[in-house]
């Protein structure tokens, strides 16, 4: 099946700073590659997302970058405000006779300090 | 719009007996997946259940089951409970199968097995 990594465990930045996140993932046939972010008490919240067609992708402060010979995938946060404190997670998409599912990387909490 | 709904959000139960969990998709979606999710760590799939089909199972016990109903809403149930199975459950909810569209999480369920 797919293994996803993910690093770092924590990351504290400034407010106004840029934030990145970073992983791995096993499987080359996966093709889907979605972000979460999950504030304490709720569930994760799709932030942004790839798929494997494209290398870049932007949305207002957030963009996801994939580098699927080197099967790895990166979340950038800009101008970062503490709002955007939370767990993140990265996610993608495995495929098995059939099933399909979502192997997540075990979390990046991050701290915008104020 | 209503989201993924769950119920109950919080749980406890004793060693040895039964839970079910419900999950109403959003309006129109007619894949439901189940994920458990430990504190500390990335939610792990469980099931996968589309157009009340099972189209995935993740490595789970026998003790775990599940099944969608006309309507799309879900249920999980877990039969002689673990301490091991506190966790927070989540469902996601996607228009198809995981991967083919975003998945949308729910709040969770809660479940303290004491």
């Amino acid at each position: 099946g797919e293994n996803v990594e993910q690093h770092p465990s924590t990351l504290s930045v400034q407010e106004g700073d840029s934030a990145v996140i970073k992983c791995t993932y096993s499987d080359s046939a996966s093709n889907y590659f979605p972000w979460y972010k999950q504030e304490l008490g709720k569930g994760p919240q799709l932030i942004i997302d790839i798929r494997s067609n494209v290398g870049e992708k932007k949305d207002q402060r957030i963009a996801v970058t994939l580098n699927k010979t080197a099967k790895h995938f990166s979340l950038h946060i800009t101008e970062t405000q503490p709002e955007d404190s939370a767990v993140y997670f990265c996610a993608a998409l495995w495929r098995d006779m059939g099933r399909r599912a979502l192997t997540f990387g075990s979390g990046t909490r991050l701290q915008v300090q104020p | 719009d209503a989201g993924v709904t769950q119920s109950p959000t919080h749980l406890i139960k004793t060693r040895g007996q039964h839970v079910t969990l419900r999950c109403s998709p959003i309006s129109g979606h007619k894949s439901v997946s189940w994920y458990q999710q430990v504190l500390g760590q990335g939610p792990q799939f469980i099931f996968q259940y589309y157009e009340k089909e099972e189209r995935g199972r993740g490595n789970f016990p026998d003790r775990f089951s599940a099944r969608q109903f006309p309507n799309y809403s879900s249920e999980l149930n877990v039969n002689a409970l673990l301490l091991g199975d506190s966790a927070l459950y989540l469902c996601a909810s996607s228009l198809r199968g995981a991967g083919n569209t975003e998945a949308f999480f729910g709040q969770g369920t809660r479940l303290t097995v004491v």
